[in-house]
């Protein structure tokens, strides 16, 4: 299995354009989960789906950040319009509740937002 | 809510020399999994080991070994005849034992090893 793969690697975009990040998780795994990581807050949990339904989003910053989860396979964050104190490295996993329990991560998207 | 602390944000190690990065939680479960994972340079989450809180043997992965004190709600990683490979960001981590739970991390610990 190629794990979990996210796109872009790298992104750098100007403060109030619109930035979507995009996330395949390793096929057959049920629950998926973004993660934002910054020098000052650490890794924090963003939002969570198992089943592909939202089950906590009380991560996301505000309205400007959104996610889905359309189908198994495919999940997106987007911030719109996005700022400089967007600025992070967003990483997506994913996990499959009837296995180890471990979450596999992927290689993250380096977000700039100049 | 979970909360994991890591009380030292950077340690360093001779090479061959053996350390101990230090975690603890809080929580109100019972039965959980505890993890540490490493995140080199290359930015990759990688998972070190695993435990689960109601085995009272603690894990041993090659070179990993945790030590795992319920009572003390403490998960420390030990890490023997360090490697130059090892330097890298250290996570512990919580996750309730329902699974597809979100992971809770500490801050890191940034462990250098140097020859």
């Amino acid at each position: 299995d190629a794990g979990v793969i996210q796109s872009p690697r790298h992104e750098v975009t100007e403060m109030g354009q619109e930035v979507t990040l995009r996330c395949k998780p390793i096929s057959g795994h049920n629950s998926l989960f973004w993660y934002r990581q910054t020098m000052m807050r650490g890794l924090e949990l963003l939002i969570y789906f198992n089943n592909n339904v939202p089950i906590d989003d009380s991560g996301m910053p505000e309205d400007r950040f959104s996610a889905k989860m359309p189908n198994a396979s495919f999940s997106t964050l987007k911030i719109q319009p996005s700022e400089p104190r967007d600025s992070a490295v967003y990483f997506c996993a994913s996990s499959f509740s009837g296995g180890s329990t471990e979450a596999f991560f992927g290689q993250g998207t380096r977000l700039t937002v100049v | 809510a979970q909360t994991v602390t890591q009380s030292q944000p950077e340690m360093s190690v001779q090479e061959a020399e053996t350390v101990t990065l230090s975690c603890t939680y809080d929580t109100s479960e019972s039965n959980y999994y505890l993890f540490w994972y490493k995140q080199p340079p290359s930015r990759q989450m990688i998972l070190v080991i695993r435990q689960e809180a109601y085995k009272q043997q603690n894990a041993t992965e090659n070179r990993f070994s945790v030590n795992f004190q319920k009572a003390a709600k403490s998960f420390s990683l030990k890490i023997s005849d360090s490697q130059l490979g090892d330097t890298a960001m250290y996570f512990c981590a919580f996750m309730k034992w329902a699974g597809n739970t979100p992971l809770v991390f500490g801050k890191g610990t940034r462990l250098s090893v140097i020859a």
